[in-house]
């Protein structure tokens, strides 16, 4: 089976701490993203990143980077959190190819107080 | 931009009953794939079914089934049978065939089984 894991179910973090939210994968899948998950939102791609180091944006880059330094872990960072960040974060990785699914995290909630 | 539209927020259905759910999608490209993903309460998104856009023929896999309509740019989930295990958001998704993997999401509908 497929696993993604996120290092935590749930975090609560203050206005302007530096955060890292960590994902791995044990597939040697190629593709990780990183999404934001809102009620009335849907879910909305931050960033994605097809290869070790390579990195591109998704739709909501703003506010926050990426780091892909070994292909099982892609960390999101939020380099100064801000209330509005407060969300449902969920990773996500898959092999090459167009067709082939997704496979999701559990997620991690982020409450910025 | 390509944009996916879920007119339902919500929907519910009896126990063994069949329910679809709605979605469409605007885009200008042909070539493309859909997906359907389902979330479960507090559990993680699973995919349900996909859809190549190319082939005509509707995607099935067990319960659910799909009917992609093409030309209008629609691509509903039909649940058949219900089951209380069905209970979940649903999400329909676009991925371009132009060489991007970003998948576009639609805002999703809760689907709510009735014993």
């Amino acid at each position: 089976d497929v696993k993604v894991t996120q290092s935590s179910r749930y975090l609560v973090k203050r206005t302007g701490e530096k955060v890292f939210l960590e994902c791995v994968q044990d597939m040697d899948h190629e593709n990780m993203f990183w999404y934001r998950q809102d009620p009335g939102l849907g879910l909305r791609l931050i960033y994605f990143s097809y290869d070790v180091k390579m990195k591109e944006k998704g739709d909501i880059p703003e506010g926050y980077s990426v780091s892909r330094e070994k292909k099982e872990r892609f960390s999101l960072i939020l380099e100064s959190a801000s209330t509005n960040q407060t969300s449902m974060y969920l990773c996500a990785s898959s092999p090459a190819g167009l067709y082939n699914e997704q496979f999701f995290g559990p997620g991690t909630r982020l409450t910025v107080l | 931009a390509q944009t996916v539209t879920q007119s339902q927020p919500e929907m519910s259905v009896q126990e063994a009953e069949t329910v679809t759910l709605s979605c469409t999608y605007d885009t200008s490209e042909s070539d493309y794939y859909l997906f359907w993903y389902k979330q479960p309460p507090s559990r993680q998104m699973i995919l349900v079914i996909r859809q190549e856009a190319y082939k005509q023929q509707n995607a099935t896999e067990n319960r659910f089934s799909v009917n992609f309509q093409k030309a209008a740019k629609s691509f509903s989930l039909k649940i058949s049978d219900s089951q209380l295990g069905d209970a979940a958001m649903y999400f329909c998704a676009y991925r371009s065939g132009a060489g991007s993997y970003q998948l576009t999401f639609g805002k999703g509908t809760k689907l709510s089984v009735i014993p």
